[in-house]
């Protein structure tokens, strides 16, 4: 079965822009959910998503947003960037089932903000 | 105070060691329990889930949840240099700074 896919892998972008990231979840899996990992701050959660809707959310300001689609495919996106945005920004989807829970994160989206 | 502390190592340990990893937490309301390992440039994979106190096996892992101590634990048998990672533990969506982990053969 095919794995979680992020695009694009790798993006450069400049302060003041913002940025569409996009992620395809495992076939069947309805949540989907966004991070952001740093080397200072290490692994910090976004956002969740499930069945078109915002379930939860982290401690990140407005300008990081997401949505997802019907397909269960997800995008998030950072407005008026900042140079700490810079990070690789990983999704995962998710299935829970009952006493049994399964989670796959994709390879993650490295953007660099200059 | 971070929510979920963890010593970031590096540990090194000799191949077919017992490697011992572990985390605190100070919020009693977190109510599910996970251990992630991470290859360098590689998203985190999933090791184990828990949601109660006790222990929880799976192969040569052991997870083991402390709720009154708010202490959990991950234990890696017969270890094997593939097991050298980043290991980050999590309560519910909050993550530790990861354990990097190296198994010397």
């Amino acid at each position: 079965k095919a794995g979680v896919t992020q695009t694009p892998r790798y993006l450069i972008k400049t302060r003041g822009q913002q940025v569409t990231l996009s992620c395809s979840p495992i076939s069947g899996h309805r949540s989907v959910s966004w991070y952001q990992q740093t080397p200072g701050q290490g692994l910090q959660f976004l956002f969740e998503y499930f069945s078109e809707t915002q379930r939860n959310k982290g401690n990140f300001p407005g300008r990081f947003s997401g949505r997802q689609f019907s397909n269960s495919r997800s995008e998030m996106n950072v407005s008026t960037l900042e140079l700490g945005d810079s990070a690789l920004y990983l999704c995962a989807s998710s299935l829970n089932r009952g006493l049994r829970y399964e989670q796959y994160f994709g390879p993650g989206t490295r953007l660099t903000v200059t | 105070q971070k929510e979920v502390e963890q010593d970031p190592g590096p540990l090194s340990v000799p191949e077919g060691a017992i490697v011992s990893l572990n985390c605190t937490y100070s919020n009693s309301a977190f109510q599910y329990f996970m251990w992630y390992r991470q290859y360098s440039r590689k998203g985190p994979e999933l090791l184990m889930y828990t949601y109660s106190s006790g222990n929880k096996e799976d192969g040569r892992f052991t997870a083991q949840v402390d709720k009154s101590s708010k202490y959990i634990s991950l234990f890696i048998r017969d270890s094997q240099p593939s097991d050298s990672a980043t290991y980050l533990c999590a309560m519910s969506d909050s993550f530790g700074q990861g354990t990097r982990l190296t198994i010397n053969p």
